[in-house]
């Protein structure tokens, strides 16, 4: 139940296109679901965040839907650019300062030219 | 965003010497703290967690003689891995949560363990 599961593994999108990655989850204590983008040699950086009160959140070329009822939450990245290649992380938790993240397994995004 | 630090960025250390990392929230006060661990190619596993001033909870499976954490104030922790063994080479990750509405958890930029 507290599993994040994360497709695809990995991704290739062409410059331009749009990158979609999925996350789905079990445990209906979630309400926060951040994404986390990551280069190699670095830690994560937080991108984007959600939670359930709303459906969609838009950030720059990245968007995070929710799918409540269906407890399935997405990344869209918009006009995908070389440099947005990385490895891209969901998460999930609880409310609560000291709620712990869940994490997805990851998917490696590579934008070509 | 919020600037947090680790240091060092990478260590190289000799089997049976213990390594200090070093994580600092530098434009925030944060009152949990999660040190994480990341395997090559893998997604990031919390070892344990922390508030100031009070003892760290650790996960399962993770030995809190092994890996010493110490949240000495609302800006600072430590990690520290005792009698590091090559197995314990690691990518090392602190994460300090910004309490608020809503919680904002952020990630320091890491530090690479080798252990020869």
């Amino acid at each position: 139940q507290q599993q994040v599961k994360q497709s695809p593994q990995s991704l290739i999108v062409q410059k331009g296109g749009i990158s979609i990655i999925n996350c789905a989850y079990e445990n209906t204590a979630f309400d926060y679901f951040p994404w986390y983008q990551q280069f190699p040699g670095k830690g994560p950086a937080l991108l984007i965040a959600i939670r359930p009160d709303v459906s969609e959140k838009k950030e720059g070329r990245f968007t995070i839907s929710f799918n409540k009822s269906a407890k399935q939450f997405s990344l869209h990245i918009m006009d995908s650019q070389p440099g947005d290649s990385a490895t891209y992380f969901c998460a999930a938790s609880p409310t609560g300062t000291a709620s712990k993240l869940t994490f997805g397994t990851g998917t490696r995004l590579q934008v070509t030219l | 965003g919020a600037v947090v630090s680790q240091h060092p960025s990478w260590v190289i250390c000799k089997s049976g010497t213990s390594v200090k990392i070093e994580c600092r929230s530098l434009d925030f006060q944060a009152t949990t703290m999660f040190w994480y661990r990341q395997f090559p190619k893998q997604s990031l596993m919390l070892m344990a967690t922390s508030n100031e001033g009070s003892k760290a909870t650790y996960e399962q499976g993770v030995e809190k003689d092994k890996f010493l954490i110490n949240h000495a104030s609302l800006t600072l922790s430590t990690l520290t891995v005792t009698s590091a063994h090559p197995e314990d080479s690691s990518f090392y990750i602190c994460s300090p949560r910004l309490a608020g509405v809503p919680d904002t958890q952020y990630f320091g930029p890491g530090t690479r363990l080798t252990v020869l």
